[in-house]
């Protein structure tokens, strides 16, 4: 069945790095762009940028601009977000999504379960 | 960037109800406006897409509406597995927004 995997949880320190991945199957990883969006605890959703596993071409959101960083491995259907330089304001759960287009005009119709990311001293 | 208001933040309704939930756009968004419903602990379900298309698999008694700025996801006879949190999306400019959610809950 159509699905995306996300790794696990990660507990990360203000000013480091975390690394997320998002495993595809199911389908053709390379014909649809995936989105990452995030939801602090409590709060409602936030578009973070998407990346097409075709081309590797991104889109970020200018909020995350020079932090975020978003790639993927056709290899292994795998697409992968980058935060950097992490603030206690970053602790969220950080969701992959894929669309059929850049602007999600159909909508996002598969979302992985979810990454928890925790940032705390 | 493109504002998603939604209204009422939050609401109670009972089992066969009709619910609806309104989304305004702070401009307009043409027909470019998703809805989503999330439940507690996972990822957000599409319902909606280009503001009144039913994505496949979802009952019909879910509904959209509207276009340009004000949108409207309309609930028919609602069922228990239906108290949710909902949210609207444009996807007419980026950066992507969302509406900040309306939690529907049991009377």
């Amino acid at each position: 069945q159509v699905q995306l995997v996300q790794s696990g949880a990660e507990v990360k320190k203000p000013g480091a790095s975390v690394k997320v991945s998002c495993k595809a199957s199911g389908y053709t990883f390379t014909a649809y762009y995936i989105h990452w969006v995030r939801q602090a605890p409590g709060q409602g959703l936030e578009w973070m940028g998407w990346i097409n596993p075709n081309s590797g071409a991104t889109n970020y959101a200018q909020k995350f601009q020079g932090r975020v960083t978003m790639t993927r491995d056709m290899s292994i259907s795998t697409a992968y977000m980058d935060l950097s330089r992490l603030r206690y304001d970053d602790t969220a759960i950080y969701y992959c999504a894929r669309s059929g287009n850049s602007m999600a005009n159909y909508g996002m119709d598969v979302w992985g379960q979810g990454t928890t990311v925790t940032v705390s001293s | 960037d493109i504002q998603m208001t939604q209204s009422p933040s939050s609401l109670f309704a009972s089992v066969g109800d009709r619910v609806t939930i309104t989304c305004r756009a702070s401009q307009s968004c043409g027909s470019f406006v998703n809805w989503y419903q999330q439940k507690p602990g996972k990822a957000p379900n599409l319902l909606i897409y280009a503001a009144s298309s039913l994505q496949s698999g979802v009952p019909s008694r879910f509904s959209g509406s509207g276009f340009g700025t004000d949108f409207i996801l309309t609930i028919t006879s609602l069922q228990p597995e239906d108290f949710a949190t909902y949210y609207c999306q444009q996807t007419y400019s980026t950066p992507l927004t969302f509406g900040g959610g309306t939690k529907v809950d049991i009377k």
